[in-house]
């Protein structure tokens, strides 16, 4: 049963327009929230991450928006560059967890010049 | 300012043999989490050490499988008699506090291919 979805394999945008990506959860004990971005052959990269008691977080071109009553959280690219092409992982903790995150299936994101 | 290291970048095995596979965390850093991702999958969490301790192995298959942070050199993630299903991209992190309180920095990986 997974606990963090995201739903979508791939996405592809136009350069200069805005991705989105989502990312559905539902342990209700998850309160911290993190997207990293993973080229092919490396680890994954820290991205943003939002706290649960937050409903958006915004770093550069990054933001990441949280709903909690939907469980939903999504990762807004504006504007969409070429280099952003690559896999986003969505990740979540859990109150207690002690560094045991769960992470989504990722959605690999292709820009398009 | 050395990254996460993880040694070697590649590693194959037969059937049977054993895996060491090796991770020295950032500089300051004394937390570290092992994960493993299959083919089209997400990473999966496998287990978080500090120094000389085993804090969360939940995720840790319950035999073949051990790993240690001496209080000396790198973390290892020991794979004894491996199997085709062990073949997988091992990722190692580490971070100065517990992940939850702070963003863990990911190694290149080892893919280790059981033929």
């Amino acid at each position: 049963d997974q606990q963090v979805k995201q739903n979508s394999p791939s996405l592809s945008v136009q350069e200069g327009r805005i991705s989105i990506l989502n990312c559905d959860y539902t342990n209700s004990m998850f309160d911290y929230f993190l997207w990293y971005k993973k080229y092919p052959a490396e680890g994954p990269t820290f991205l943003i991450s939002i706290s649960s008691i937050k409903d958006k977080n915004e770093d550069g071109r990054f933001t990441v928006f949280l709903n909690k009553s939907a469980k939903h959280l999504s990762l807004h690219i504006v504007p969409s560059q070429p280099g952003d092409s690559a896999v986003y992982f969505c990740a979540a903790s859990a109150i207690g967890s002690q560094g045991n995150l769960i992470f989504g299936k990722g959605t690999k994101l292709s820009v398009k010049p | 300012n050395a990254g996460v290291m993880q040694n070697p970048r590649h590693l194959v095995r037969r059937r049977g043999q054993e895996a060491r596979l090796r991770c020295s965390p950032m500089k300051g850093h004394s937390h570290v989490y092992w994960y493993r991702q299959l083919p089209e999958e997400g990473l999966k969490f496998m287990v978080y050490l500090q120094k000389e301790n085993i804090i969360d192995e939940s995720g840790m298959p319950k035999e073949r499988f051990s790993a240690e942070f001496p209080k000396e050199g790198p973390s290892i993630l020991r794979i004894q008699q491996v199997v085709r299903g062990d073949s997988a991209a091992y990722f190692c992190a580490s971070s100065p506090l517990g992940q939850g309180f702070s963003e863990a920095f990911f190694g290149q990986g080892t893919r280790l291919t059981v033929v």
